[in-house]
């Protein structure tokens, strides 16, 4: 079984707070993604990548870096949180280097910021 | 804007009852199609996928294609309480879309037992 796993289900911050989530994979897959999700937009892609140290920009990257040093893992960066970035945060991975492979998701992080 | 458009309900059907859920996207050159189910405080979970036209069907879940009218639907087969969830439509682009997918909002389909 695909595994992604998230280091936090819950996180509450402080305007202006450096915030990191981490992502891990054990699948070996390629491509890993960040998400956030609201109520009534459903999934905007933040940041994505398709290799190690690769990384592309997504919808709505602003606010918002990522690092991606080894294969199974992919940090989401909120450089300076705002208020507008609480929100549920889902990684997710797929296997290879095409658009027809299921999407794997981790359990999600609800970051609240104060 | 490359869009999928859902409709968010909530849609509630009976037990037994067949639901049908419906999704349009905007991208021609969409390739894949994902249905995935996802319940209150969950992530997002694959039940179904189709990359052309026409039926395909994975016991009581059946996705339908019809790329000419850009539509994609989700039939639900003897509907069961556990069913009830929020239904994600997802479209993946080819071509210069690379690897993205697009999400819509989600349908929340809720079965009365």
């Amino acid at each position: 079984d695909v595994k992604v796993t998230q280091s936090s289900r819950y996180l509450v911050k402080r305007t202006g707070e450096k915030v990191f989530l981490e992502c891990v994979q054990d699948m070996d897959h390629e491509n890993m993604f960040w998400y956030r999700q609201d109520p009534g937009l459903g999934l905007r892609l933040i940041y994505f990548s398709y290799d190690v140290k690769m990384k592309e920009k997504g919808d709505i990257p602003e606010g918002y870096s990522v690092s991606r040093e080894k294969k199974e893992r992919f940090s989401l960066i909120l450089e300076s949180a705002s208020t507008n970035q609480t929100s549920m945060y889902l990684c997710a991975s797929s296997s290879s280097g095409t658009f027809t492979d299921t999407q794997y998701f981790g359990p999600g992080t609800r970051l609240t910021v104060l | 804007q490359k869009e999928v458009e859902q409709n968010s309900g909530p849609l509630s059907v009976p037990e037994g009852a067949i639901a049908s859920l419906n999704c349009t996207y905007s991208d021609r050159g969409s390739q894949s199609f994902f249905w995935y189910r996802q319940y209150s405080g969950k992530s997002p979970e694959l039940i179904m996928s189709i990359y052309s036209n026409g039926d395909k069907e994975d016991g009581r879940f059946t996705a339908q294609l019809n790329k000419a009218s850009q539509y994609v639907s989700l039939l639900i087969r003897d509907s069961q309480p556990s069913d009830s969830a929020t239904y994600l439509c997802a479209v993946s682009l080819g071509g210069t879309g690379g690897f993205k997918t697009i999400f819509g909002a989600g349908t929340r389909l809720f079965v009365k037992a």
